[in-house]
C-alpha cells in the first residue's frame, strides 16, 4: 500500500539535545511538508520541499532544519534552538500540481523535558 | 496574511442528526477551501474541498457551502454516524500550492449513540 510513514510514533528527549524525525513516502510525490500541531491551534507549516535538494521555510521554521536528499525522504531535525519543541509533528506529501491534496502521515509526538 | 477562524471548537450531536461546522477567512483572494478529518492517533485526511467558482459541493452525506461575499464556508454532515467522530479542520488558500494553506483551529465532533 502506498502511504507516508513517520517514525517513531512517540519520541522523548532531554532539553538541549537535537532530535531527528523520520518521514518516508512511497507515493512518488514531488512535494513534501512538515507541520506542527499544538492543542487548540491549526496546523502550522514548518518547512516544505517541492523538489529534491531544495526546500523552503514555512511560517515557523526557527529552530528546525530539514534535508531532501531523496524524493522519498524528508527528515526534520528539531534543534536545541527551538524554544518550545514539545508538540505533535505531521509530515505530508502531494503531487506538484494545483489540485493535488495533502496526504498526511500518522504523526510523531515529541516530548522534550 | 490569511486568517481562518473555525467554530465551534467542540460539537456533540445525536447519532442520525446533522452537524455543521463554520469557518471564516480574511483574504478575499482565497480561492481553495479544503476540509480535513483527523481521527484519533492519525494524520488528517481530505474529505471534501471546494473552489471559489462553486457555491456548493456534495459527496454522499457530506457537503460544503461557500459564501464568497461574506467570506465564510461551512461543512455539513447529515445522518451522522459514530465513525464521524473526529477532529475536523478547515483551510483556505489563495494560491495553487499547498504551502499557502492556512488551517483553522479544528472542531472536535462527538457523535452520541
Amino acid at each position: 500500500d502506498g502511504g507516508i510513514t513517520q517514525s517513531p510514533k512517540y519520541l522523548f528527549r532531554k532539553e538541549g539535545q537535537n532530535v531527528t524525525l523520520s518521514c518516508e513516502q512511497n507515493l512518488n510525490h514531488d512535494a513534501m511538508y512538515w507541520y506542527r500541531q499544538d492543542p487548540g491551534q491549526g496546523l502550522r507549516l514548518i518547512y516544505y520541499s517541492q523538489i529534491v535538494n531544495d526546500f523552503q521555510k514555512g511560517d515557523i521554521a526557527e529552530g528546525y532544519s530539514v534535508s531532501r536528499e531523496k524524493k522519498e525522504s524528508f527528515p526534520l531535525t528539531v534543534t536545541s534552538a527551538q524554544k518550545n519543541p514539545t508538540a505533535f509533528y505531521l509530515c505530508a506529501s502531494s503531487m506538484a500540481r494545483e489540485d493535488s491534496p495533502l496526504h498526511f502521515g500518522n504523526g510523531t509526538r515529541l516530548t522534550v523535558t | 496574511g490569511e486568517n481562518v477562524e473555525q467554530h465551534p471548537s467542540t460539537l456533540s450531536v445525536q447519532e442520525g442528526d446533522s452537524a455543521v461546522i463554520k469557518c471564516t477567512y480574511s483574504d478575499s483572494a482565497s480561492n481553495y477551501f479544503p476540509w480535513y478529518k483527523q481521527e484519533l492517533g492519525k494524520g488528517p485526511q481530505l474529505i471534501i474541498d471546494i473552489r471559489s467558482n462553486v457555491g456548493e459541493k456534495k459527496d454522499q452525506r457530506i457537503a460544503v457551502t461557500l459564501n464568497k461575499t461574506a467570506k465564510h464556508f461551512s461543512l455539513h454532515i447529515t445522518e451522522t454516524q459514530p465513525e464521524d467522530s473526529a477532529v475536523y479542520f478547515c483551510a483556505a488558500s489563495n494560491s495553487f500550492g499547498n504551502e499557502k494553506l492556512t488551517f483553522g483551529t479544528g472542531t472536535r465532533l462527538t457523535i452520541i449513540p
